[in-house]
C-alpha cells in the first residue's frame, strides 16, 4: 500500500536555529496537510495545500513558519527561528480530494525537540 | 467552531474484554466522522468512518455508529487483543477541514 513519506524521523535543534521537514504524499493525492501534534493531544492543522496553492494557513504562525509545495507534489515545512514551544510531532497527511468524505493518509511524522 | 470530545484515558483492559471509547462532537453542518488509530512511533491510520446519520462504520472488529440525535460516535469492540493497544482519535470532517479529539490511550494486558 502506498505511503506518505516524511523525513527526518527525528530532529533535535537548538532554539533560534532553523529547521526543515520534508513530505512526499501518496502519488496522485492533490491535497496535502501539515499538522502539529503536541504530546497528549490530537493533531492541529497548520496548513493545507490543494495542488501547489495554499487553501488554509490560518493556524500557521507566519512570523516563524513557512510551507511550500512548489510543483504540487512534495512539500517542505520550515521553522526559523525555532522556539522551545515548537517541540512536537509534525505530521504530514494527504488525501485524493478535499471534502468531508475524504479520509486522511498520514506519514509517520517528524519528532522535533528544541533545546 | 467544530469540536470533538473524547472520554479521558488512559483505558486499561484485560484481553477479551469489551471496549467502549466515547466520542461526542459539535458541528454546524453534517460532517463525516472518523476513528483513527496511532501505534507508538507512527502516524495516524484510518480505522473506520461514517458519512451520514445512522451509518455504522466497521473494521477489524471495531464498530461505531453515527448518532445525530446524541451527536456521538462511540467506538466499540467486543473482544480486545493485546495488539489493539494504541491511541485512538475521534475526528470529524466538514467541507473545510478535519478536527480531532485529544485521543484515548488503550492498554490491553494479557
Amino acid at each position: 500500500e502506498a505511503e506518505v513519506a516524511q523525513s527526518p524521523r527525528y530532529k533535535i535543534t537548538e532554539k533560534s536555529q532553523a529547521v526543515a521537514f520534508w513530505c512526499d504524499p501518496i502519488s496522485g493525492h492533490a491535497t496535502l496537510y501539515w499538522y502539529r501534534q503536541i504530546l497528549g493531544q490530537g493533531p492541529e492543522l497548520l496548513v493545507q495545500f490543494q495542488d501547489e496553492s495554499v487553501v488554509d494557513d490560518s493556524q500557521l504562525p507566519k512570523d516563524r513558519f513557512s510551507a511550500e509545495r512548489l510543483k504540487g507534489v512534495d512539500s517542505t515545512l520550515k521553522i526559523q527561528p525555532a522556539e522551545l514551544g515548537d517541540s512536537a510531532m509534525y505530521l504530514c497527511a494527504s488525501s485524493p480530494w478535499t471534502g468531508e468524505n475524504s479520509p486522511l493518509h498520514f506519514g509517520n511524522g517528524t519528532r522535533l525537540t528544541v533545546t | 467552531g467544530d469540536s470533538v470530545t473524547q472520554m479521558e484515558g488512559p483505558v486499561t483492559l484485560s484481553e477479551e474484554a469489551f471496549l467502549t471509547i466515547n466520542c461526542t462532537y459539535t458541528a454546524t453542518g453534517y460532517p463525516s466522522l472518523f476513528w483513527y488509530v496511532q501505534y507508538p512511533g507512527e502516524g495516524l491510520q484510518l480505522l473506520l468512518k461514517a458519512t451520514k446519520a445512522d451509518d455504522k462504520g466497521s473494521n477489524k472488529g471495531f464498530e461505531a455508529t453515527y448518532r445525530k440525535e446524541t451527536t456521538s460516535f462511540h467506538l466499540e469492540k467486543g473482544s480486545v487483543q493485546v495488539s489493539d493497544s494504541a491511541v485512538y482519535f475521534c475526528a470529524l470532517s466538514d467541507q473545510r477541514k478535519s478536527t480531532f479529539g485529544d485521543g484515548t490511550t488503550l492498554t490491553v494486558k494479557p
